[in-house]
Formats: structure tokens, C-alpha cells, sequence
């Protein structure tokens, strides 16, 4: 079982509508959890941190349920700019390294 | 603020030939700094890390090396590229809290 699985996608949405996308984590120690946000050919960036009470930055929310063992992202009112690859980040309890999800596609159309 | 660059932002080598990638970190002391790599259609991969000067630890056996010659300075080498090389190389570095911070990435083509 991989260490971290997402939905690949491609999910296309329309503009303004309210897509979310889930992860799967198989370490149920991990400490640390995160959305990053890649741009084609470009480096992935930290979308947010994702906390155990669930947080929210502007359009987006982030939830996590420790007991199923996933993340979820919530991206409201989408904008054309939110179109992107979206990786989901999860960081052992043990070790320096983070794994990463392959990603979620997301195409947001006018 | 911190930042951190990466160079060369292009390459295309032959195959055989060598390769040198190099990261620097500014504006923080002692990072975690870090290798990945990202093939066409697969996720980002370890290849190194390292917490310390001269300290380097490998995640996955190849024909690639690491150095980390000064605090803020990462290296990415091989004597003889592969094919299979070909891929997006980013430096990443992480202070407190975990939270990862990449470069502007190397694309590496090898023919």
C-alpha cells in the first residue's frame, strides 16, 4: 500500500463551483500534514498546513479525520487561477522525510 | 526571509556524461535540506537529505551522490547519466514546524 494516495483527477469544474479532494494516508503515526499546490513544470508550493481541528484560508479548507486516516481539501468559489496539481504532504512521526501524493488535477473552466 | 535557488533551471546532457546540480539556502541557519526528484507522471521521489554539513543520507540506490559542502550549500552529481535521469530535480529545505520549502526546480533531459 502506497504511503500516501490521492485521486489523480483530472477534476474540471466550472467557475464558482465548490470542488474537494481527499487523501489517504497508511502510516497512522504521521505528525504532520499538508497541502502544497504545483503549477505545470513549476515548483509545488504550501497551499496550508492542514491541523487536527480542521483550518481555513479564505476559499480554502482543510480537514482531517486521524481516526479514517485522510485529509481533505475544500476549494469554494473556484477562480480560473486554482487551476493546478494539488499534492497532498504527509510528514512520519519518525525521520526527516516527507512523502508526497502523486496529486490531484484540477482544471477549472470559464 | 529565507530563500533558496537552484541552478541550472535547463539542462540537456548525453548520456555518460556527468552532472552537477547546486542549491543554495539563505536567510536561515542549519536547514534540512533535500534532493526529490519528479519523473513524467509520478510523484516527487527523495533522492537525499541532509541535516548537517558533510552529513548525507540516501533514500534510494542509484548512480547519483550528494554533498553538502557548506551549511547552506546542497550538490546533486553523477559521474554518468542515464537515461532514466531525466526528470525535474528539486532542492527543498525545512526549519521548525516540518513545512518544506522547494527551489525553483532543474529539468534534466538526458539523450
Amino acid at each position: 500500500r502506497k504511503e500516501v494516495e490521492q485521486d489523480p483527477g483530472p477534476f474540471n469544474v466550472p467557475e464558482g463551483a465548490t470542488v474537494a479532494f481527499n487523501c489517504t494516508y497508511s502510516n497512522s503515526a504521521s505528525q504532520s500534514f499538508f497541502w502544497y499546490r504545483q503549477d505545470c513544470r513549476k515548483e509545488p508550493k504550501l497551499l496550508m498546513s492542514v491541523y487536527s481541528s480542521g483550518n481555513e484560508d479564505g476559499r480554502f479548507t482543510a480537514q482531517l479525520n486521524r481516526a479514517s486516516q485522510y485529509i481533505s481539501l475544500l476549494i469554494r468559489d473556484s477562480k480560473l487561477s486554482d487551476s493546478a496539481t494539488y499534492l497532498c504532504v504527509v510528514k512520519p512521526n519518525s525521520g526527516y522525510a516527507l512523502n508526497f501524493g502523486k496529486g490531484t488535477s484540477l482544471l477549472v473552466t470559464p | 526571509s529565507q530563500t533558496i535557488h537552484q541552478w541550472p533551471a535547463t539542462l540537456v546532457q548525453p548520456v555518460g556524461s556527468p552532472l552537477s546540480l547546486e542549491c543554495t539556502v539563505e536567510g536561515t541557519s542549519n536547514p534540512n535540506l533535500y534532493w526529490y526528484r519528479q519523473a513524467a507522471g509520478r510523484g516527487l521521489q527523495l533522492l537525499f537529505y541532509s541535516v548537517g554539513i558533510g552529513q548525507i543520507s540516501s533514500e534510494v540506490p542509484q548512480n547519483l551522490s550528494a554533498s553538502r559542502p557548506q551549511d547552506r550549500q546542497f550538490i546533486l552529481s553523477s559521474k554518468k547519466l542515464l537515461l532514466s535521469d531525466s526528470g525535474f530535480y528539486l532542492c527543498a529545505w525545512s526549519g521548525p514546524g516540518n513545512t518544506i520549502y522547494f527551489g525553483e526546480g532543474s529539468w534534466l533531459t538526458v539523450v
